[in-house]
């Protein structure tokens, strides 16, 4: 199995809702990522998890709360968002989250399509 | 600070028209480098990773190589089904050389095959 999922695909929300985007991949990847992708513009990288901690956080505003409950599951919490932050939202695993030597390549989830009213 | 620099920005060949796509980067130590495709509305999906220059990968019609400085995705005899953006990533390094997972990306080739 080769496959990262997301659910849902696509999330309509307004401005005061709080909502939450879901991945999971069954690769046994011991990391795992979060992307922000707006139109035309290369994925944007938010958090990333190494052995289901938090390492890295993109200066990512508190509005988004990132979560990985265990070594299969990543979630986004989302709240009181703003309409700029409308976006296709990528998750992503792999193997190891670094080396010191070769880095391993990402995964992609088919990601879910955000609009923020 | 790496940088990832993609030529052209968008490609236009009729069936069967070969063609390179270009991905010039500047880093201090690479420690890898990847292609990916992405259809509209779709994630990233893993083309190829290359990790030093000579190296060579091919998956159909399509062929990856990589220089100390540039890598170049070749599309031989390319379909109509070969049309999407492009995108190749390194690794982004601490000054110790070690990649805590961060990509940095070029902006893309937008590739459409025209029947």
């Amino acid at each position: 199995d080769t496959e990262v999922t997301q659910t849902p695909k696509h999330l309509v929300m307004g401005m005061t809702n709080k909502k939450s985007l879901k991945c999971e991949q069954h690769m046994g990847h011991r990391a795992m990522y979060w992307y922000k992708q707006k139109a035309k513009k290369p994925p944007e990288l938010m958090f990333v998890y190494s052995y289901e901690k938090l390492s890295i956080n993109e200066s990512v505003p508190s509005r988004f709360s990132p979560e990985c409950p265990n070594s299969s599951l990543l979630n986004l919490h989302l709240h009181a968002l703003q309409p700029e932050d409308s976006a296709l939202y990528l998750c992503a695993s792999s193997l190891y989250p670094w080396t010191s030597g070769g880095v391993n390549e990402q995964f992609f989830g088919p990601g879910t399509r955000l609009t923020v009213l | 600070e790496d940088q990832v620099t993609q030529s052209p920005e968008a490609l236009r060949l009729q069936e069967g028209e070969s063609s390179s796509l270009n991905c010039s980067y500047t880093v201090s130590g690479l420690r890898g480098l990847f292609w990916y495709r992405q259809d509209p509305g779709k994630g990233p999906e893993f083309l190829f990773t290359l990790y030093s220059a000579g190296e060579e990968k091919e998956k159909e019609r399509l062929k990856a190589t990589l220089t100390k400085k540039e890598s170049f995705l070749h599309i031989t005899a390319p379909k109509p089904e070969d049309s999407a953006t492009y995108l190749c990533a390194v690794p982004t390094t601490n000054a110790g050389g070690t990649s805590y997972g961060k990509l940095t990306f070029g902006q893309g080739t937008i590739l459409t095959v025209h029947p």
